[in-house]
């Protein structure tokens, strides 16, 4: 079974710019999340769909920051425009449904990301 | 919002030493989780606790949910090489949903 996917493995923009970020949860898998990793900092929450719905983005950190998760498969995270502060490794995450199903979170390898 | 305080930040260590590390929180947690993270890979759980004074083993890890509910620690015995990496633990609160917050993580270094 394939796991988490990520991509792109690393970016480096400029400060201004955009940038999408896609990941590819387990199949099956209805949870999926976004999490950051800043300057060797913790893992931080940033969103959890529910298939294609928003169930929370209260990590989002402001309104450059976009994602979606059309047909409630694949998601993307877009970052517009891109801020020195964006910098870290985004993570996705899935999991199943069910109280601690939905605990249980694999994560993919990351993304990346460097603004300049 | 919720923080979990994980000590220590690092550790070096001989080839077949046992090596704890452990999570505190101000709040009570319903679930506590351990991961690890190895370099260019994104973290991996090692194991899940759900109830107070759960103990539970995978290999030779061994991972405790405390009685309180607020800490958790992680046991390695017998380390490997291979055992080095950032370990992080992670929890899961009463109203925070699904969503999980992490401990900065423990660089784990493993001298052969």
């Amino acid at each position: 079974e394939a796991g988490v996917t990520q991509f792109p493995s690393h970016s480096v923009i400029e400060k201004g710019q955009t940038v999408t970020l896609r990941c590819d949860p387990i199949s099956g898998h209805d949870n999926l999340y976004w999490y950051r990793r800043v300057m060797g900092k913790e893992i931080k929450f940033l969103l959890h769909f529910v298939k294609e719905s928003k169930q929370d983005e209260s990590g989002m950190p402001n309104n450059r920051f976009l994602a979606e998760r059309t047909g409630g498969t694949y998601s993307t995270l877009k970052v517009q425009p891109a801020e020195l502060e964006d910098s870290g490794v985004y993570f996705c995450a899935s999991s199943l449904r069910g109280t601690r199903s939905s605990y249980e979170q694999y994560f993919g390898p990351g993304t990346r990301l460097t603004v300049t | 919002g919720q923080q979990l305080n994980q000590s220590p930040q690092s550790m070096f260590i001989q080839e077949g030493e046992d090596v704890s590390m452990n999570c505190t929180s101000s709040s009570i947690f319903n679930t506590w989780l351990w991961y690890k993270q190895d370099p260019g890979e994104g973290p991996v759980l090692l194991i899940a606790l759900y109830k107070a004074g759960e103990l539970t083993s995978n290999g030779r890890l061994t991972a405790q949910f405390g009685i309180t509910r607020k800490d958790s620690f992680l046991n390695i015995s017998a380390s490997i090489p291979s055992d080095v990496g950032i370990y992080f633990c992670a929890g899961q609160w009463e109203t925070s949903g699904s969503r999980l917050t992490f401990g900065e993580g423990t660089q784990l270094t493993v001298n052969p």
